[in-house]
């Protein structure tokens, strides 16, 4: 399978602890993406990559989120200290850069939940 | 700011009825793109279209047909002689196009749920 792939599909975890999420792009992709998906709302941006280049950063990118994409391929979402809040979907995005705005591709998601 | 709505939460049919969602936006932007994505149960956004505000024609391919109209920021979307498989939550999408730095920031709407019974 050549889509974007994201890792874990689920995480369960208690209110104060650490949690990582990682996801995989189409290969040939420079622009990676994240975006949050709460319960029946669309999803919302969080931040952008272009290659390894942190170029985005929304203002629910809380300090306690931290991403990143060493060497241009995969990339990782850290949420510290988690809240009951931060439990959402994970959606994680990439399209290429053919210098013009093209589709993103999704992957399936990271559904956390903070107990 | 940009805004997207999706006013129709929920919708159900019977296969093979017609069904269009709507979609209405915002933009203070005269260059901007509109999305559709479909959600299945399963999670992943699959994208359906993709639109710039330049091109006004109406599109359509197999049962699915878009009509984008600039007077009334419209995008909807025609589902035709739905089916089953059809049942999902369906997204409208809308970004910037900032072709300097190739950002597209997209911001969703509230999605429609499709119900589609045999």
């Amino acid at each position: 399978d050549t889509g974007v792939s994201q890792d874990p599909r689920h995480k369960i975890t208690k209110r104060g602890q650490n949690v990582t999420f990682r996801c995989d792009p189409i290969s040939e992709h420079n622009r990676l993406y994240w975006y949050r998906q709460t319960l029946g709302q669309g999803p919302e941006f969080l931040t952008y990559f272009q290659n390894e280049a942190q170029l985005e950063k929304s203002r629910l990118l809380s300090d306690r989120f931290s991403a990143e994409r060493p060497k241009g391929s995969f990339s990782t979402l850290e949420i510290q200290r988690t809240e009951q809040g931060d439990s959402a979907m994970y959606l994680c995005a990439s399209s290429l850069d053919p210098g013009r705005v093209t589709e993103a591709f999704f992957g399936q998601g990271t559904r956390l939940t903070v107990v | 700011a940009q805004k997207v709505t999706q006013a129709q939460t929920e919708i159900s049919v019977v296969e093979k009825e017609d069904v269009t969602l709507d979609c209405v936006y915002e933009t203070r932007d005269t260059t901007y793109y509109l999305f559709w994505y479909k959600q299945p149960p399963s999670g992943e956004l699959v994208f359906l279209i993709r639109r710039n505000s330049f091109d006004e024609q109406n599109e359509i391919s197999g049962r699915y047909s878009w009509n984008f109209q600039k007077s009334t920021s419209s995008f909807n979307f025609t589902i035709t002689a739905s089916q089953v498989v059809d049942s999902a939550v369906y997204f409208c999408a809308l970004s910037e196009a900032l072709e300097n730095t190739g950002f597209q920031k997209l911001v969703f709407g509230t999605g429609t749920r499709l119900l589609v019974s045999p």
